[in-house]
């Protein structure tokens, strides 16, 4: 099973300014990686999938980079909106589509 | 416009069982592979299960907490998911969310619809 490792596990940073949210796979999971925001009281929403192309209705700001074993989501001039949890989700592998535990984005 | 709605959720006993359903709108819900989440108070996202589409074989894969305890199924003339669940533990009280494979591909299994959840409680 791969195991997926996200960092930091809190994240505080200004509106405005950018933030960056990585994500580590324990083995390589190719670009088959998808990110996804949940905000409180709500279900998961795609994001990011195949590690950078934007899903549909996501704004550019959020973008994401990586292949192997090594992701990035990058959100730039963070929106108040934009501070939620984020999770990353491999589909190379499967069964089981593994997630990572999760990055807290909050406000500084 | 995409919906997934589940229902069924709600407090059962240890030991207990319990049927989740996954009402489907917007798609073509006989062509999609179909999946639940669940997420534990507080806590992140696990995979519990995936469902191919009879067109994709058919079979259903679960996750190891699971196996053998839960079972997925479909209803494709009603657009409906079902997840059977028995034997109930504490440790699987979560909110469970309903999850379509719309826009991606059986290559490509991206999980872009998900339905609001319903909350399971297993306690006595």
């Amino acid at each position: 099973e791969i195991v997926m490792t996200q960092s930091p596990a809190t994240l505080s940073v200004s509106p405005g300014e950018r933030a960056t949210l990585s994500c580590r796979a324990s083995q390589s999971v190719s670009n088959n990686l998808a990110w996804y925001q949940q905000k409180p009281g709500q279900a998961p929403r795609l994001l990011i999938y195949g590690s950078s192309t934007r899903a549909t209705g996501i704004p550019a700001r959020f973008s994401g980079s990586g292949s192997g074993t090594d992701f990035t989501l990058t959100i730039s001039s963070l929106q108040s909106e934009d501070f939620a949890v984020y999770y990353c989700q491999q589909y190379n592998n499967w069964p089981p589509y593994s997630f990572g535990q999760g990055t807290k984005l909050e406000i500084k | 416009e995409v919906q997934l709605v589940e229902s069924g959720g709600g407090l059962v006993q240890p030991g207990g069982s319990l049927r989740l359903s996954c009402a489907a709108s917007g798609f073509t819900f006989s062509n999609a592979w179909m999946n639940w989440v669940r997420q534990a108070p507080g806590k992140g996202l696990e995979w519990v299960g995936r469902l191919k589409s009879k067109a994709g074989g058919g079979t259903a894969d679960y996750a190891a907490p699971v196996k053998g305890r839960f079972t997925i199924s479909r209803d494709d003339s009603q657009t409906t998911l079902y997840l059977q669940m028995n034997s109930l533990k504490a440790e699987d009280t979560a909110v469970y969310y309903c999850v379509a494979i719309v826009s991606g591909t059986p290559a490509d299994p991206y999980f872009d619809c998900w339905g609001q959840g319903t909350l399971v409680t297993v306690s006595s």
